[in-house]
């Protein structure tokens, strides 16, 4: 089944900077690729995701890039505020499997003010 | 559009008790899947069903697990003899599709115990 690596697991930044966040994934079939942010207590909620064919996608200050031929996908977050401080998920899907997430280990991300 | 509804949201067991989750997913979404989350880890996939049938149980234990979604009514994911390793969040997520690659909304949880 697949597999989805996640790093790093903390990273703490200065509020303005930006955070990148790293993810690879075993299974070639997969072809969807969500971001998510979780709040202490609160649901996943999805904030990008991306699809195989496409390389890159922008939302105001969050970007996704992905290489499948490498099997990653990364998370930029540019222009950091004290409210982007949550837990980030990365996960992959494919329609062959059901399309059901598997997911990263997660990155808390700090951003101080 | 209420989005996917979970109850309860918080729930304590004793070793032993039954618990039962409920999960409405949004209107006119018939794919319904489960995630546990252990305290400070990710989620993990444990099972999907549509109205009436159970399609991937492939995260699910082999015991004390079980998980269901009717034609009326909510999906079920059923726990019995409950232990402490149980104590997690239980999230619910639905879509509309499960052959096309879409946005799958999760609702907010339930917190189970096990004291």
């Amino acid at each position: 089944g697949e597999n989805v690596e996640q790093h790093p697991s903390t990273l703490s930044v200065q509020e303005g900077d930006s955070a990148v966040i790293k993810c690879t994934y075993s299974d070639s079939a997969s072809n969807y690729f969500p971001w998510y942010k979780q709040e202490l207590g609160k649901r996943p909620q999805l904030i990008i995701d991306i699809r195989s064919n496409v390389g890159e996608k922008k939302d105001q200050r969050i970007a996704v890039t992905l290489n499948k031929t490498a099997k990653h996908f990364s998370l930029h977050i540019t222009e950091t505020q004290p409210e982007d401080s949550a837990v980030y998920f990365c996960a992959a899907s494919h329609q062959a499997a059901g399309n059901k997430l598997t997911f990263g280990g997660g990155t808390r991300v700090l951003v101080k003010p | 559009n209420a989005g996917v509804m979970q109850n309860p949201r918080h729930l304590v067991r004793r070793r032993g008790q039954e618990a039962r989750l409920r999960c409405s997913p949004m209107k006119g979404h018939s794919h319904v899947y489960w995630y546990r989350q252990l305290p400070e880890e990710g989620l993990k996939f444990m099972v999907y069903l549509q109205k009436e049938n159970i399609i991937d149980e492939s995260g699910m234990p082999k015991e004390r697990f079980s998980a269901e979604f009717p034609k009326e009514g909510p999906s079920i994911l059923r726990i019995q003899q409950v232990v402490r390793g149980d104590s997690a969040a239980y999230f619910c997520a639905s879509s509309p599709s499960g052959t096309k690659n879409t946005e799958a909304f999760f609702g907010q949880g339930t917190r189970l115990t096990v004291v």
